[in-house]
């Protein structure tokens, strides 16, 4: 199958700091990625669906001034927590769409983000 | 809109025994059908779907499961359990426009006791 690496697993900051998390597609072009939030003991919460080249379209109820994401290039989408705080706290989780395999989508290993 | 919904938090079963994860979907569109597993601090692994044709799909590790329209319900087993099965196990749904926006239930986690 298709590989999407996710980076960093693991980032610990301060509360009030911006952190980034990188998601990328190894071996294959993904014009469509997601970016999933799940908390302790609870389901995947889609955030956003982040396309190259345009704008990500969040869920409803995601803040897009607090969760920024970045689709810049066909294997790189980056998710950015502005002034993080600890409820912010999470794994966060992203997909990408490998069209070689009919639109299966693949994920990351995820990120978990600790605020202190 | 697309919902999913997966009886028991906690399935606990003994190693060698049948697995039974249940998962039901509502959908107002023909669905494909997904089961994920996680293991702790982990990513999620595709264990098998259904998109057409046969209702019955194989997907890894031993795992299969059957789709159900009259049922709305797409349960996995496996007739062995092993240690290794130890992980949350997550069903999901979405349209059959593409592969987008998939809808998870909010998973099951399977113990596997010696």
């Amino acid at each position: 199958g298709a590989v999407v690496s996710q980076h960093p697993s693991r980032v610990i900051c301060k509360s009030g700091t911006s952190v980034k998390i990188e998601c990328r597609s190894l071996d294959f072009q993904a014009t469509t990625m997601f970016w999933y939030r799940q908390f302790p003991k609870k389901s995947l919460m889609l955030m956003a669906t982040s396309n190259e080249g345009s704008k990500a379209t969040y869920e409803q109820g995601v803040e897009k001034d607090k969760f920024l994401i970045n689709h810049a290039s066909l294997t790189l989408s980056t998710l950015t927590v502005t002034s993080a705080h600890p409820e912010d706290s999470s794994f966060y989780i992203c997909s990408a769409k490998a069209g070689r395999f009919a639109g299966e989508l693949f994920f990351g290993e995820g990120s978990r983000l600790t605020v202190l | 809109a697309q919902s999913v919904t997966q009886l028991g938090s906690h399935v606990s079963v003994s190693e060698g025994a049948l697995v039974l994860l249940r998962c039901n979907y509502s959908s107002s569109v023909p669905p494909y059908l997904f089961w994920y597993v996680q293991y702790p601090n982990q990513g999620l692994q595709l264990l098998l779907k259904y998109t057409t044709g046969a209702t019955l799909v194989k997907g890894i590790n031993g795992f299969e499961a059957e789709f159900k329209k009259s049922e709305t319900s797409f349960h996995l087993t496996k007739p062995s359990a092993h240690m290794s099965d130890a992980a949350e196990y997550f069903c999901a749904v979405t349209s059959n426009t593409g592969f987008q926006k998939l809808v998870f239930g909010t998973g099951t986690r399977l113990l596997v006791s010696p």
